[in-house]
């Protein structure tokens, strides 16, 4: 059975540095999502996109989070300067309209920022 | 603005009883409610969602509009069962995000 996969599953850096985490969708689905959870909160929505474009974004995906398709298979998320409070487990999800716009979602990327 | 509650942290049980993971939602339109579960070191996947109204691994859930709740049940609870349980609601059946509530941890004790 497909399932989306996520690279890497650990990653850690230093406070401003730039991280970029990908995903790699279901090969046939066309929406893409990153949620985000931090440690013992709620998982929370950042963006979706279609269409190589922005579909919706929460208040958390401010000017430091960008969000990029840069090939067929390929979803990314860049956070530019990573902040101690962007440490978290970001996962990436997928869907599809024939399954009804059910979210597939991957292991997840624990960001660790230090 | 939408909102889901899950109140309790944590669940324990022994097996073989009954099992209730509460959720309750804040939402002013008609949302779709569903049921993820995240078991030890894996993904998030989707458990049921309550337009389906079907039974999976014999959990169940009933939409009650008037108490704004989307209670998960079980009747016999097993060791299998043990993980994490997220309720979630998305405001219409379309692209839209899912909104999570914190998280009940099921702990079911042989």
């Amino acid at each position: 059975e497909p399932e989306v996969t996520q690279t890497p599953s650990h990653q850690v850096t230093q406070m401003g540095q730039e991280v970029i985490l990908r995903c790699v969708p279901i090969s046939n689905h066309l929406y893409f999502y990153w949620y985000r959870q931090i440690l013992g909160q709620k998982v929370e929505f950042l963006v979706s996109f279609y269409n190589n474009e922005i579909s919706e974004k929460s208040e958390i995906f401010d000017d430091q989070f960008s969000v990029e398709r840069p090939d067929g298979s390929n979803f990314t998320l860049k956070i530019r300067s990573t902040k101690l409070e962007d440490s978290a487990m970001y996962f990436c999800a997928s869907s599809n309209r024939r399954d009804t716009y059910e979210q597939y979602f991957g292991p997840g990327t624990r960001l660790t920022v230090t | 603005a939408q909102r889901v509650t899950q109140p309790e942290k944590l669940l324990s049980v022994f097996k073989g009883a009954p099992v209730e993971l509460k959720c309750n939602y804040s939402y002013s339109g008609s949302p779709e409610l569903f049921w993820y579960v995240q078991y030890s070191r894996q993904r998030l996947q989707l458990l049921l969602r309550h337009i389906s109204r079907e039974s999976i691994k014999g959990f169940t859930a009933d939409l009650n509009k008037g108490e704004t709740s989307f209670h998960l049940k079980k009747p016999f609870a097993q060791e299998e069962d043990s993980a994490m349980y997220y309720c979630a609601l998305k405001s219409d059946s379309g692209n839209t995000p899912l909104v999570f509530g914190k998280g009940t941890r099921l702990s079911v004790i042989a």
